[in-house]
């Protein structure tokens, strides 16, 4: 499988603080992309980075790619109750063009107020 | 503009039952997927398609068969329904271009097979 790994599992913080999650995969790939899933909802696209790309900022997000040890990471900065949802990565290491992604498994972010 | 929606939300299914889970889009894209959510597991692709009239398979494809008689909809059928496919089914949708992969997703189908 090309599924990637996040890490951590699930993560806790207070309000104001910042929070990174990690995503680990396995194969050469045309871009990242950052996705996040509220509870009972479908996936909202955040963030994407491409292959020739180190870091990427977009508001409150930023986002850090090394191809060298295949892994991304994504900084939330300044967190809000609001932001308590699971975030996935998804690589794209499709050679059809059909934009196929691969997910990772997720990181429960928390939010405490 | 309602983006990708799915019916039904919710369905009941009794093992060896069939059933079609459809996906909508009012975004004129070329590609649509669907995927299945499973705990821990994040999210997998059954079938693609990149265009009306052409579908292909994914990475979990086995038990499911979908159609694309319109650029509008996707269709993921379930011949035989098996517990195994208790799971959240996603539908999602995208542009062909560099600066379009990104994927619109509708609300989810949740599906219990007993």
């Amino acid at each position: 499988s090309q599924q990637g790994e996040e890490d951590p599992q699930a993560l806790s913080i207070q309000e104001g603080e910042n929070a990174t999650m990690n995503c680990s995969y396995k194969t050469s790939i045309n871009n990242l992309q950052w996705y996040r899933q509220n509870s009972g909802r479908g996936l909202v696209h955040l963030i994407l980075i491409r292959s020739n790309e180190r870091e990427k900022h977009s508001g409150r997000l930023r986002v850090t790619l090394d191809t060298s040890k295949k892994s991304s990471s994504l900084l939330i900065t300044a967190s809000r109750a609001a932001d308590t949802a699971s975030y996935f990565c998804a690589t794209d290491a499709d050679q059809t063009g059909a934009n196929n992604l691969f997910f990772g498994t997720g990181t429960r972010l928390t939010v405490i107020p | 503009n309602a983006g990708v929606t799915q019916t039904p939300k919710f369905r009941v299914l009794k093992t060896g039952q069939s059933m079609t889970l459809l996906c909508a889009q009012d975004m004129n894209h070329e590609y649509m997927y669907w995927y299945r959510q499973d705990p821990g597991m994040g999210l997998r692709l059954i079938h693609y398609s990149v265009g009306e009239g052409t579908t292909a398979k994914g990475e979990v494809p086995d038990g499911y068969n979908v159609s694309r008689l319109k650029k509008q909809n996707f269709l993921l059928g379930l011949e035989s329904a098996a517990p195994s496919q208790t799971s959240v089914y996603f539908c999602a949708s995208s542009a062909p271009g560099q600066g379009k992969e990104t994927q619109y997703f509708g609300p989810g189908t949740r599906l219990l097979v007993l």
